[in-house]
């Protein structure tokens, strides 16, 4: 069964820490993806990567960053939480070739930046 | 640009009754559509999508969708609801030469007893 995973399902953090956010795949997928949810607001684009230390920038970049090492892994920082970066935080990945290749979620994280 | 709208954020309906969710999309060129749903607490699942075959998608647990190109719609339908069908449901359209995905607000669907 396909699967992706992320690090946390809650988190909790103060203003101005410094926050990683995990993401793994185990279907050897090309593409990654980090989006935030927010009621109301659907899934924006956070950042996206099409394959390993390569990234572009999604729809709503600023104050986060993102590193890809390894093709299973990619990972979103928060380089200095702030309240406004309280959000369900979704992970997904698909194969490259394709615009119409489904994207699979992993399960989210609940950020509360206080 | 490529843009979806759904047209209600809440839809209630009885359970054994049908559900209508409703979109229309904008795009200039023909799109790749899909819709997922959310349950409680879960990530997004798909459970169909349109690429330009038949108009008519059958997708996952009973639910279809209609390609309507004049009407820029891509209505999600089922013909009977059942309590697990109450969850958040996303319509999307993808983005031209691009991996990239735009996501409706959602519609929450309560299935009432």
């Amino acid at each position: 069964d396909v699967k992706v995973t992320q690090s946390s399902r809650y988190l909790v953090k103060r203003t101005g820490e410094k926050v990683f956010l995990e993401c793994v795949q185990d279907m050897d997928h090309e593409n990654m993806f980090w989006y935030r949810q927010d009621p109301g607001l659907g899934l924006r684009l956070i950042y996206f990567s099409y394959d390993v230390k390569m990234k572009e920038k999604g729809d709503i970049p600023e104050g986060y960053s993102v590193s890809r090492e390894k093709k299973e892994r990619f990972s979103l920082i928060l380089e200095s939480a702030s309240t406004n970066q309280t959000s369900m935080y979704l992970c997904a990945s698909s194969l490259s070739g394709r615009s119409h290749n489904e994207q699979f979620f992993g399960p989210g994280t609940r950020l509360t930046v206080l | 640009a490529q843009s979806v709208t759904q047209l209600d954020s809440h839809v209630s309906v009885s359970e054994g009754t049908p559900v209508l969710l409703r979109c229309n999309y904008s795009s200039s060129y023909s799109p790749s559509l899909f819709w997922y749903v959310q349950h409680p607490n879960k990530g997004l699942q798909l459970l169909l999508k349109y690429t330009s075959a038949a108009t008519l998608v059958k997708g996952i647990n009973g639910f279809e969708a209609e390609f309507k190109k004049s009407e820029t719609s891509f209505h999600l339908t089922k013909p009977s609801a059942h309590m697990s069908d109450a969850a958040e449901y996303f319509c999307v359209v993808s983005v031209s030469g691009s991996y990239k995905l735009i996501f409706g607000s959602g519609t929450r669907l309560l299935v009432r007893p």
